[in-house]
């Protein structure tokens, strides 16, 4: 147990849906990211938070769309999803974004399956 | 650009034996550098870190070395245990440059009893 949580754990989408995953850390911090793991390819950072403001967006299609309302929350709104974004997604905190001895720590993750 | 390398796995080693997972890195600057863990069907864990030169991380047995002249950062374990079975990943991070985690592309370790 990190102290970061996802839901769900699994999800199964059609490429017409609209479906949100959700992140939600309880560590007092103040950073946020979402990454993509696919298989065979190194994490992928999609969008980092800090104190609640987008500071990274990593060239991520716009069918993709994070929403923080708080430093404790994240969410990733996906619609109109493509196959090939069949991965699990990643939420990860720490303390602050620009200190670079600061540990990221990460939640179990979402598979999602994009059918 | 930073970037990481990983030896290519997978990896599968019987009980008590010596693992040396091999990572080097290309940094600006001055990186830390981390070994994170994913059990299946998990997320990562940071197994252990360190964020100067000839520091060494130590976690559960694992342990690594910041390298700077060659620019490596090994893990190693002395005797592995079935329990050790997971996908290990590198990882670096700078300041003053992106910020950003960059990470190897994971290595698997299988253990056999």
């Amino acid at each position: 147990e990190t102290g970061v949580t996802q839901t769900p754990r699994h999800l199964v989408m059609g490429m017409t849906n609209k479906k949100s995953l959700k992140c939600e850390q309880h560590l007092g911090h103040n950073a946020m990211y979402w990454y993509k793991q696919s298989a065979k390819k190194p994490l992928e950072l999609m969008f980092v938070y800090n104190f609640k403001e987008q500071t990274e967006n990593n060239s991520v299609p716009s069918r993709f769309s994070p929403e923080c309302p708080n430093s404790s929350h994240l969410f990733l709104h996906l619609h109109t999803l493509q196959p090939e974004d069949s991965a699990l997604y990643l939420c990860a905190s720490s303390l602050t974004f620009h200190d670079r001895r600061e540990t990221q720590y990460f939640g179990p993750g979402t598979r999602l399956l994009v059918l | 650009g930073n970037s990481v390398t990983q030896m290519e796995g997978p990896v599968t080693l019987s009980e008590e034996a010596f693992l040396t997972i091999n990572c080097t890195y290309t940094a600006t600057g001055y990186p830390s550098l981390f070994w994170y863990v994913q059990y299946p069907g998990e997320g990562l864990q940071l197994l252990l870190k360190a964020t100067k030169a000839d520091d060494k991380g130590s976690n559960k047995g694992f342990e690594a070395t910041y390298r700077k002249e060659t620019t490596s950062f090994h893990l190693e374990k002395g005797s592995v245990q079935v329990s050790d079975s997971a996908v290990y990943f590198c990882a670096l991070i700078t300041q003053g440059g992106s910020e950003k985690l960059v990470f190897g592309k994971g290595t698997k370790l299988t253990v056999n009893p």
